[in-house]
C-alpha cells in the first residue's frame, strides 16, 4: 500500500523557517518525480515545487523561489521542503504527492501557520 | 487569480450527467496534457483523470475527461451523492515551468 506521511508543520513567526518532511513507502521512491503542493484555508490547490528522481532537476512556483528548497533522500525514501523567510501568505496545508503522473498519490497534509 | 479558469460551482441531481470545464492557454493546456483531481470535504485530493482522458486504477468509468485546443472537460455521468466535492484541473505550463491548477469547481448534488 502506498503511503505518504508529512510531518514538520506548526506555528512559526513571519520571517522564520520550517522544514517539512514526507516519508514514502509502498512504491519505488527513487523512480518517481515528487511534488509539494499547498492549500490555504478555504482556498484552492496550489502547486509549490517538484524534484526529479535523482534530484538533478527542480522547479518552483514563482512565489516561493529563493525562499523554499525542495530536496530528497532516496536512501531514506524521504522528501523535504525547507521553507525560509516565511510569510503570512504561506499559511496552508502542505501536501506531498507522487508524480508519474502528478498527484497519483497524496499524503494527508501538514498544517503550516505563519503568524506572530 | 488562477492560470487555469474553472466555474466556481456546478450542480446536478442524482443520475444526471454533469460537465466541468477548464480553460487555459497555448502554454499549458494547449501544449500539455490535463489532469483532474477530486477533493472530498476534509480530505486530501485524489487523482481522477490524467493525460486528458486516462483513469487511474479504481476510478469508476462514470468519470471521463477530454481536451480540445486550450480547453478541457471532466464529465461525470450517473451522478451520485458521494460525488459532491471540489474538482480541480491541472496542467504543466511551459512558460512558467510550473504546474498550474484551476481555481476549482464545487459540485453540489441536489
Amino acid at each position: 500500500e502506498v503511503q505518504l506521511v508529512e510531518s514538520g508543520g506548526g506555528l512559526v513567526q513571519p520571517g522564520g523557517s520550517l522544514r517539512l518532511s514526507c516519508a514514502a513507502s509502498g512504491f519505488t521512491f527513487s523512480t518517481s518525480w515528487m511534488h509539494w503542493a499547498r492549500q490555504a484555508p478555504g482556498k484552492g490547490l496550489e502547486w509549490v515545487a517538484d524534484i526529479k528522481q535523482d534530484g538533478g532537476e527542480k522547479h518552483y512556483v514563482d512565489s516561493v523561489k529563493g525562499r523554499f528548497t525542495i530536496s530528497r533522500d532516496n536512501a531514506k525514501n524521504s522528501l523535504y521542503l525547507q521553507m525560509d523567510s516565511l510569510r503570512a501568505e504561506d499559511t496552508a496545508v502542505y501536501y506531498c504527492a507522487r508524480g508519474n503522473p502528478f498527484g497519483v498519490y497524496w499524503g494527508q497534509g501538514t498544517l503550516v501557520t505563519v503568524s506572530s | 487569480q488562477s492560470v487555469l479558469t474553472q466555474a466556481p460551482s456546478a450542480s446536478g441531481t442524482p443520475g444526471q450527467r454533469v460537465t466541468i470545464s477548464c480553460s487555459g492557454s497555448s502554454s499549458n493546456i494547449g501544449s500539455n496534457t490535463v489532469n483532474w483531481y477530486q477533493q472530498l470535504p476534509g480530505a486530501a485530493p485524489k487523482l481522477l483523470i490524467y493525460n486528458n482522458n486516462q483513469r487511474p486504477s479504481g476510478v469508476p468509468d462514470r468519470f471521463s475527461g477530454s481536451k480540445s485546443g486550450t480547453s478541457a472537460s471532466l464529465a461525470i455521468s450517473g451522478l451520485h451523492s458521494e460525488d459532491e466535492a471540489d474538482y480541480y484541473c491541472a496542467a504543466w505550463d511551459a512558460s512558467l515551468n510550473a504546474w498550474v491548477f484551476g481555481g476549482g469547481t464545487k459540485l453540489t448534488v441536489l
